[in-house]
């Protein structure tokens, strides 16, 4: 059975903190892919990264990095110096190869930024 | 701008009134889908189409209905709603290369549900 984890339901935390999600999967395939989402408050979802289980290399976007670890089967999203307009909830997911590529979703977390 | 449009945006209804809710994406991509998102149940895809005329159920397509006509439309049918299809719809288009190879679904703005 294919799963994505986001034990942590909703963190707080000051501007210019550095703040890190986790995303734990469970999946049988030997290739796979990764998606991160992200939903501001005004409730669109939002593309914000796609890794496939070829690549572990750590990538970076601005104030923005990821951390994938097969052998911990983890994909962390790590926010550098936070803002108040990263306040959203985030979410980690997977592809299913059953249904068509439909995304198995995490339950989310809510990162909420104070000034 | 390439982008995926859903209409309407808000939409109070009541019982047995059917709707539409359309969806059009103009990015010529051939995959899309229709995900319903609830509070404590996530995101829940109920439809998707792999391509125009290839339609197939997800997770929860019980009073749904779908069609892919053409490529950039996929709009949801409810003929007879009833308040626990109360809920937050987001349609969806990606582009398909292989059939290993997932990018990115893209997805529209979203369209609130209230059924009465």
């Amino acid at each position: 059975a294919q799963k994505v984890t986001q034990a942590q339901t909703e963190i707080s935390v000051v501007e210019k903190e550095d703040v890190t999600l986790d995303c734990v999967y469970e999946t049988r395939d030997t290739t796979y892919y990764l998606f991160w989402y992200k939903q501001p408050p005004s409730g669109e979802l939002v593309f914000l990264i796609r890794r496939n289980s070829f690549d572990e290399q750590n990538e970076i976007s601005g104030r923005y990095s990821w951390n994938f670890q097969k052998s911990t089967s983890s994909f962390n999203f790590t926010i550098t110096a936070s803002q108040v307009v990263d306040s959203a909830v985030y979410f980690c997911a997977l592809p299913s190869y059953n249904q068509g590529g439909k995304l198995i979703f995490g339950q989310g977390t809510e990162l909420s930024v104070k000034p | 701008e390439a982008q995926v449009t859903q209409n309407p945006r808000y939409l109070i209804t009541v019982t047995g009134k059917k709707l539409t809710v359309t969806c059009s994406q103009n990015m010529n991509h051939e995959y899309m889908s229709w995900y319903r998102q609830d509070p404590g149940l996530g995101l829940r895809q109920i439809y998707y189409s792999m391509n125009v005329e290839v339609t197939d159920k997800g997770d929860v397509p019980e009073g749904y209905k779908v069609s892919r006509k053409e490529k950039r439309n996929f709009p949801l049918i409810l003929e007879s709603p009833s308040p626990n299809q109360t809920s937050l719809y987001f349609c969806a288009s990606s582009p398909r290369t292989s059939s290993r190879t997932y990018n990115e679904q893209f997805f529209g703005p979203g369209t609130r549900l209230t059924v009465l």
